[in-house]
C-alpha cells in the first residue's frame, strides 16, 4: 500500500499571500488530520476530517482552514500568511476503529512552508 | 496550548544505558499513543495504550499507562544508536473527540 503523500514538499511564500497544501491518505483511510510542527511549539493539532466533515479543530486562527473530498483527499489553506506560519505541516491518516477517538496515525512526509 | 507535558526535553546517553521519557496530563485521557520521529523524518506510530495501568512491551521498549490515566512513560533498555530520535506521546481526552494532543517530545541522543 502506498503511504500518505503530501504536495508540495517545499514551499516559499511571502507575507500576506495564501497557500494550499494537499494530502492523499492511505487507501481506505477516511480520517485525515493536520498538524503544524515547529521547534518551539512542537506538534500542534490543526483539524481532523472524516467523510468530508470536520470533526474537531485545534486552537488556530480562522486563517487556517481545510476540507476533505469524497475520495478522502484533503487540503488545508492558510490565508494572509504571517512569518510565524513558517513550519512543517504534517498530514496523517487513520482507520476509524477506536470508538470516539483516533487510532494509529500514519504520517506523510510533510510540507515545509517558509514565509518570508 | 500543550495539554500534555513531556520530560525531559533532551536526553544524551551512552550506548547500552537505559532511557525513560515521561508524559503527564492535567486531565484524564481516554488513551495515549507514542510516536518516534527520526531526524529529518516524520512521526512513526509505536503503540497505543487504552486501559488504566496498562503495560506493553516491544522488544527493548516498555510502555506504561498510569492507573489514573493521566500519565505515561516509555522506557528503553540498553539503548542502541538506532534509538536516536524524538519520542512523542499524544493523548486523547474523552470529551475532545477526534484530536490528538502531542507532548513536545524528548530528543534522545545515543553515543557509541
Amino acid at each position: 500500500k502506498a503511504g500518505v503523500t503530501q504536495t508540495p514538499r517545499y514551499l516559499i511564500k511571502t507575507r500576506g499571500q495564501q497557500v494550499t497544501l494537499s494530502c492523499s491518505p492511505i487507501s481506505g483511510h477516511r480520517s485525515v488530520s493536520w498538524y503544524q510542527q515547529t521547534p518551539g511549539q512542537g506538534l500542534q493539532f490543526l483539524f481532523e476530517y472524516f467523510s468530508e466533515t470536520q470533526r474537531n479543530k485545534g486552537n488556530f486562527p480562522g486563517r487556517f482552514s481545510g476540507r476533505q473530498f469524497s475520495n478522502s483527499r484533503s487540503e488545508m489553506n492558510v490565508s494572509t500568511l504571517e512569518l510565524g506560519d513558517s513550519a512543517l505541516y504534517l498530514c496523517a491518516s487513520s482507520l476509524t476503529l477506536l470508538a470516539g477517538g483516533l487510532n494509529e496515525q500514519f504520517f506523510g512526509p510533510g510540507t515545509r512552508l517558509t514565509v518570508l | 496550548g500543550q495539554q500534555v507535558m513531556q520530560i525531559p526535553q533532551y536526553q544524551h546517553v551512552q550506548e547500552g544505558e537505559d532511557f525513560t521519557t515521561y508524559c503527564n496530563s492535567s486531565t484524564t485521557l481516554s488513551n495515549i499513543q507514542w510516536y518516534k520521529q527520526r531526524p529529518g523524518g516524520h512521526p512513526v506510530f509505536l503503540i497505543q495504550l487504552v486501559k488504566s495501568g496498562e503495560v506493553k512491551k516491544q522488544k527493548r521498549l516498555t510502555f506504561q499507562f498510569g492507573e489514573a490515566k493521566k500519565n505515561s512513560s516509555l522506557h528503553i533498555t540498553a539503548t542502541q544508536t538506532t534509538d536516536v530520535g524524538t519520542y512523542f506521546c499524544a493523548g486523547q481526552r474523552s470529551n475532545s473527540g477526534y484530536a490528538l494532543n502531542f507532548g513536545k517530545g524528548t530528543s534522545l541522543l545515543v553515543t557509541p
